[in-house]
C-alpha cells in the first residue's frame, strides 16, 4: 500500500462546480496532515492544513477521519485559478513530509 | 513574506560531472531538507538536516549525495557524478519546528545530459 493514496485525475469541472478530492494514507503514527498545491513546474505552496474536526478556508474545506485514515479537500465555487496540482500532504512521526502523487484539476470556464 | 532562495532556477549538466544546489533557508528556521520531484511524478524526501547533521535519509540519498551548511546561511546538496536519472526539480524547504509549516523554494531543475 502506497504511504499515501490520492484519487487519480485530472478533475475536469466547470466554473463554478463543487469538486472534492480524497487522499488514504498508510501509516497511522502520522502525525500532520496538509493540502498543498502545485501549479506546473512550479514548488509545492501549502494551501491548508487539517485538523480532526474539520477546518475551513473560504471557499475551501478540509476534513480527517484518523480512524479511517481518510483526508477530503472540498473547493466550493470553483474559479479558473484554482486549476492546479492538489498534493495531499502527511508528516511522519520522523517529521518528514510524505507527498502523495497529486490530483490535478482543470476548471473550465 | 520570508523566502527560501534556491539558485541556479536551472542547470544543464553532462553525465558524470558534479554539481552544487543551493539554498538559503528563512533565517530563523532550524530545519532543512530536500526533496526531488522527477517529471509527472510525486515529490520524494532526500534528507534533512538539524544542527549541523543529517537527521535522516532516504534510499535516493546514496553515496553519490551529500549536504553541507558550510557558513550559516547556505544549505547545498551536492551529487558527485550526476546520472542520467538525476534530472529532476530539486526542491529546498525549511522549518521553524521541523514539524509543519515547511517553506519550499521555488526549485532547481537539473538536466543530466
Amino acid at each position: 500500500r502506497k504511504e499515501v493514496e490520492q484519487d487519480p485525475g485530472p478533475f475536469n469541472v466547470p466554473e463554478g462546480a463543487t469538486v472534492a478530492f480524497n487522499c488514504t494514507y498508510s501509516n497511522s503514527a502520522s502525525q500532520s496532515f496538509f493540502w498543498y498545491r502545485q501549479d506546473c513546474r512550479k514548488e509545492p505552496k501549502l494551501l491548508m492544513s487539517v485538523y480532526s474536526s474539520g477546518n475551513e478556508d473560504g471557499r475551501f474545506t478540509a476534513q480527517l477521519n484518523r480512524a479511517s485514515q481518510y483526508i477530503s479537500l472540498l473547493i466550493r465555487d470553483s474559479k479558473l485559478s484554482d486549476s492546479a496540482t492538489y498534493l495531499c500532504v502527511v508528516i511522519d512521526p520522523g517529521g518528514k513530509l510524505i507527498f502523495g502523487q497529486g490530483t490535478e484539476l482543470s476548471v473550465k470556464p | 513574506e520570508p523566502e527560501v532562495t534556491q539558485t541556479p532556477s536551472h542547470q544543464v549538466t553532462q553525465m558524470g560531472q558534479e554539481v552544487i544546489l543551493r539554498c538559503v533557508p528563512i533565517s530563523n528556521h532550524l530545519y532543512f531538507y530536500w526533496y526531488r520531484q522527477i517529471l509527472g511524478q510525486k515529490v520524494e524526501f532526500l534528507v534533512s538536516f538539524y544542527n549541523n547533521e543529517i537527521s535522516e535519509k532516504s534510499e535516493i540519498f546514496d553515496d553519490q549525495f551529500s549536504v553541507e551548511r558550510p557558513d550559516g546561511s547556505n544549505f547545498t546538496l551536492k551529487i558527485r557524478s550526476t546520472k542520467l536519472e538525476d534530472s529532476a526539480m530539486y526542491f529546498c524547504a525549511s522549518s521553524v519546528r521541523g514539524e509543519g509549516g515547511y517553506t519550499f523554494g521555488s526549485g532547481t531543475r537539473l538536466t543530466v545530459v
